[in-house]
């Protein structure tokens, strides 16, 4: 399979806790993005690396979250003492140079947060 | 699996007839529309784009068509099939300034193919 993935694929945690969630793009793609989507809604843009630059961050990325790609290939996004308003899924997304109108999504992490 | 549809607008379609899935859009500088299909569990799948330069983009099965007077967008599914059901969202992607290259997506819209 080379399409982006994600792990896990679930996650139950506890208020308060930190999560990791992992992403791995499809490789020769340099740009990597992180989108969140709650139930019922179009996801929406966290942010997005070029190689291992992290280029933007949305207003939504509050200072509990924070995304790392260390060595420009897989990324990493954590969420320290999670709230239960971040449960969602986290989708992460890949384009190839050049085609920046086609990102491929995985199928992301459902977070739970009790 | 998981629900992605709640409380979207559902389109009900007989298997073979034709769909047609609307979108209203904000951003009159936006350079692509794009549409992703998303089925339940899933992250969203690349259907088909169009630049804001053209009107009409025809795909296997798909068509889009970009009216930019009145900022909407279609996707047009030819002989809809049981596998077609899923939930579609249009999103836009600027180019330009502040939140270049981040898609920012519609309203989905649910649609069920009936056997």
């Amino acid at each position: 399979d080379t399409g982006v993935s994600q792990d896990p694929r679930h996650k139950i945690t506890k208020r308060g806790q930190n999560v990791t969630f992992r992403c791995d793009p499809i490789s020769e793609h340099n740009r990597l993005y992180w989108y969140r989507q709650t139930l019922g809604q179009g996801p929406e843009f966290l942010t997005y690396f070029q190689n291992e630059a992290q280029l933007e961050k949305s207003r939504l990325l509050s200072d509990r979250f924070s995304a790392e790609r260390p060595k420009g290939s897989f990324s990493t996004l954590e969420i320290q003492r999670t709230e239960q308003g971040d449960s969602a899924m986290y989708l992460c997304a890949s384009s190839f140079p050049g085609r920046l109108n086609e990102q491929y999504f995985g199928p992301g992490t459902r977070l739970t947060v009790t | 699996g998981e629900s992605v549809g709640l409380h979207l607008p559902t389109l009900s379609v007989q298997e073979g007839d034709n769909s047609i899935i609307n979108c209203a859009y904000s951003n009159s500088a936006s350079d692509y529309f794009i549409w992703y299909k998303q089925e339940s569990g899933k992250g969203p799948q690349f259907i088909i784009d169009i630049r804001s330069n053209m009107d009409k983009r025809q795909g296997q099965r798909v068509t889009v068509l970009l009216n930019k007077t009145v900022k909407h967008l279609s996707l047009q599914i030819a002989a809809t099939q049981p596998g077609d059901s899923a939930v579609y969202f249009c999103a836009e992607l600027d180019f330009s300034g502040a939140g270049s290259y981040q898609l920012t997506f519609g309203k989905g819209t649910k649609l069920s193919v009936i056997p």
